[in-house]
């Protein structure tokens, strides 16, 4: 069955550090993958989205992910987070319908 | 601000009631989306509406229906209310039914007690 998995369900960094979320996916072909972020009490926010061509994909806010074919990955990362960034932030893929993962919550320590 | 209304915020009611959430999509949007998002079974896909019809359905339960209308702004129904059907219920929109980027609202909670 097609499944998005983002291992980690809490992070914690210090504010300045350098970030990277995990997301793996099983789909038959490659499917489309999106980033999105969600702050609390709010909706959804597209960070970024790969459908060809360049494996790095730049997003807003300084965020960039990675695909890796060869390891079905869609790694999101940010070289300096901000406390700002502290949110949840979900990996999607798509092919006929979409399909997130759990989530991974982003915790900033000063 | 995503331009994607809905209404209401919040919404709490009692098992067997029947409720309905409002969505009002971006200016110029044709495809609106629903979703549901609880703590146990995360972020789900339920439908897709395009320019009036359905395009796509996933896990959306048969107790549940929703329509896009001619101004386009879309409804879920949501009958039977179960205790598990408490969730945030999220509309989004996009411009065309491919990959264009989806827009979210803010989102309704719905408490069933």
């Amino acid at each position: 069955a097609q499944s998005v998995t983002q291992p980690d369900i809490h992070i914690t960094v210090s504010e300045g550090a350098s970030l990277e979320l995990r997301c793996n996916y099983s789909y038959g072909a490659t499917p489309y993958l999106f980033w999105y972020v969600q702050s609390p009490g709010q909706g959804l926010q597209l960070l970024l989205k790969y459908f060809s061509g360049d494996t790095l994909v730049q997003g807003i806010k300084g965020f960039e992910a990675e695909f890796k074919r060869s390891q079905s990955s869609f790694n999101l990362r940010k070289p300096s987070v901000h406390w700002s960034d502290a949110a949840e932030y979900f990996c999607a893929a798509k092919d006929d319908k979409i399909i997130f993962g759990k989530g991974t919550r982003l915790h900033i320590l000063p | 601000d995503s331009g994607v209304t809905q209404t209401p915020k919040h919404l709490i009611t009692a098992t067997g009631q029947r409720v309905t959430l409002r969505c009002s999509p971006r200016s110029g949007d044709l495809s609106v989306y629903w979703y549901q998002q609880s703590l146990d079974q995360g972020l789900q896909f339920l439908i897709h509406y395009y320019n009036g019809e359905e395009r796509a359905k996933g896990n959306i339960l048969e107790r549940f229906s929703a329509q896009q209308f001619p101004d386009l702004h879309s409804e879920l129904n949501l009958s039977s209310l179960e205790l598990g059907d408490s969730a945030l219920y999220f509309c989004a929109s996009s411009v065309g039914g491919g990959t264009e980027t989806q827009y979210f609202g803010p989102g309704t909670r719905l408490l069933v007690l």
